[in-house]
């Protein structure tokens, strides 16, 4: 039972580097998210999708971008990494709105 | 913009002490849930509450959802070290959640 996927689960990337987060989550879930948590805080939805071929921008969308061409797969890309985007960035998956979501492990990225 | 609000933000406490654990929205949320995140983890879902004034028990946890699903809180009985961790809230909409800013507890042995 693998559920939510994250790969890299560290990174460390220099300004301006750009770089694609990976998730995947076996449960054929239609909802899936990516969030953010910085050091001690809650999470921040930056964007979400209800199915394949649909995304939409959350709380904190600024400097990042997603697709999702599968159900499985929801990828978040970083193009111009700044210093302001280290964080610790969730994905989760949930079969509908409303229902439990499901996290991966998470991916620590570091900014430098 | 929806935002949850949680108080305390930080709680240390002794094993067998009661706390709770306040949520609060100017927002009405359809559902409201709380998660514990613990370190390298992702959170994992404790309750799901969805009736304005329902209570939930999950053994020594109590859920309560306000009766104008504005506001929730959590009611830990006895603490122990185990219950250790970051306590998340989130309102539930159609789509998405948003998440609470988060009550860190450690309960000391």
């Amino acid at each position: 039972n693998a559920g939510v996927t994250q790969t890299p689960k560290f990174r460390i990337l220099k300004i301006g580097q750009s770089m694609t987060l990976q998730c995947t989550q076996d449960m054929n879930h239609n909802y899936m998210y990516w969030y953010r948590q910085d050091p001690g805080m809650g999470l921040k939805l930056i964007y979400y999708s209800v199915g394949a071929g649909i995304t939409d921008k959350g709380e904190v969308p600024n400097g990042y971008n997603v697709s999702r061409s599968t159900t499985e797969d929801f990828p978040l890309r970083l193009e111009l990494a700044a210093p302001s985007q280290t964080s610790v960035y969730f994905c989760a998956s949930s079969q509908i709105g409303g229902t439990e979501a499901f996290f991966g492990q998470g991916t620590r990225l570091t900014v430098v | 913009t929806q935002l949850l609000e949680q108080s305390p933000q930080f709680l240390s406490i002794q094993e067998g002490e009661n706390l709770t654990v306040y949520c609060n929205s100017s927002s009405v949320f359809s559902s409201l849930q709380w998660y514990r995140q613990e370190p390298g983890e992702g959170p994992v879902l404790l309750v799901t509450v969805v009736t304005g004034g329902e209570v939930k028990k999950l053994k020594r946890l109590t859920f309560q959802f306000g009766d104008a699903r504005k506001d929730s809180s959590l009611h830990i009985t006895a603490a122990q070290p185990g219950d250790t961790g970051l306590y998340l809230c989130a309102g539930a909409g159609t789509y998405k959640y948003i998440f609470g800013t988060g009550t860190r507890l450690k309960v000391l042995a």
